[in-house]
């Protein structure tokens, strides 16, 4: 049965890297793309961003210029990065296997995603 | 968040709640499905619903979910105590840089 287990630093300090990695076990990386959700009580769940087994990545743009992914496909491990930490990065951090399908919309072709698999959530604290 | 819900909602044991998603013309409007996520305390989030109306593998048919126009529900029949959580909607949005949305969550609480 496919999982993912994720691990990382808890406790941060303002102006630290945030650095956590999640393993695929049971499955591959190849042929999805791997997402970072965070979770916060005032936000709710806000999407970091995506990669793939191949490294090309999607990102929210509000926290982009702060975040890296990376992927290592002989660990089947993606990675996240997240510099210059505050305490508005305080977050349960989770991450989670995309799916992708195409539909028929009237004489539009939509595209959906949704995240059919979850890390067991990381938390992190940002506090000096 | 992009993706409206109600904060909470609240039922006893073997009622039906509905759980409300409203979007706009960008998201729900613009024929983009969603999606339900629910999570318990302590466990992962787990998909409850996606594309609108159909259930993954093991997901009880308790749970459905339907869409019309800019608002989407998720419906929980025979509540049971171990519903007790919280429940996200999701979807996609073509105006935003950030296109992958969620709803702001829903507390539901079994009486």
């Amino acid at each position: 049965q496919e999982q993912l287990q994720q691990w990382g630093a808890g406790l941060l300090k303002p102006s630290e890297t945030l650095s956590l990695t999640c393993a695929v076990h049971g499955g591959s990386l190849k042929d999805y793309y791997w997402s970072w959700i965070r979770q916060t009580p005032d936000k709710g769940l806000e999407w970091i961003g995506e990669i793939n087994h191949s490294g090309s990545t999607k990102n929210n743009p509000s926290l982009k210029s702060r975040v890296t992914m990376s992927v290592d496909t002989s660990k089947n491990h993606v990675s996240l990065r997240l510099t210059a930490v505050t305490a508005a990065d305080t977050a349960v951090y989770f991450c989670a296997r995309v799916l992708t399908y195409d539909y028929e919309w009237g004489s539009y072709i939509r595209t959906t995603f949704f995240f059919d698999l979850w890390g067991q959530g990381t938390p992190v604290t940002v506090a000096s | 968040s992009v993706l409206t819900q109600p904060p909470s909602v609240s039922g006893a044991p073997g009622q039906r709640v509905t759980i409300s998603c409203t979007g706009n013309s960008s998201n729900l409007g613009a024929g983009y499905d969603v999606h339900w996520y629910q999570h318990l305390p302590g466990t992962a989030p787990k998909l409850l619903i996606y594309g609108n109306d159909k259930w993954p593998s093991a997901v009880p048919n308790r749970f459905s979910g339907s869409k019309s126009g800019t608002s989407a529900s998720l419906a929980i029949t025979g509540l049971q105590a171990e519903d007790e959580g919280d429940y996200y909607c999701q979807s996609y949005d073509n105006s935003l840089g950030v296109s992958r949305i969620f709803g702001g969550g829903t507390k539901l609480t079994v009486l």
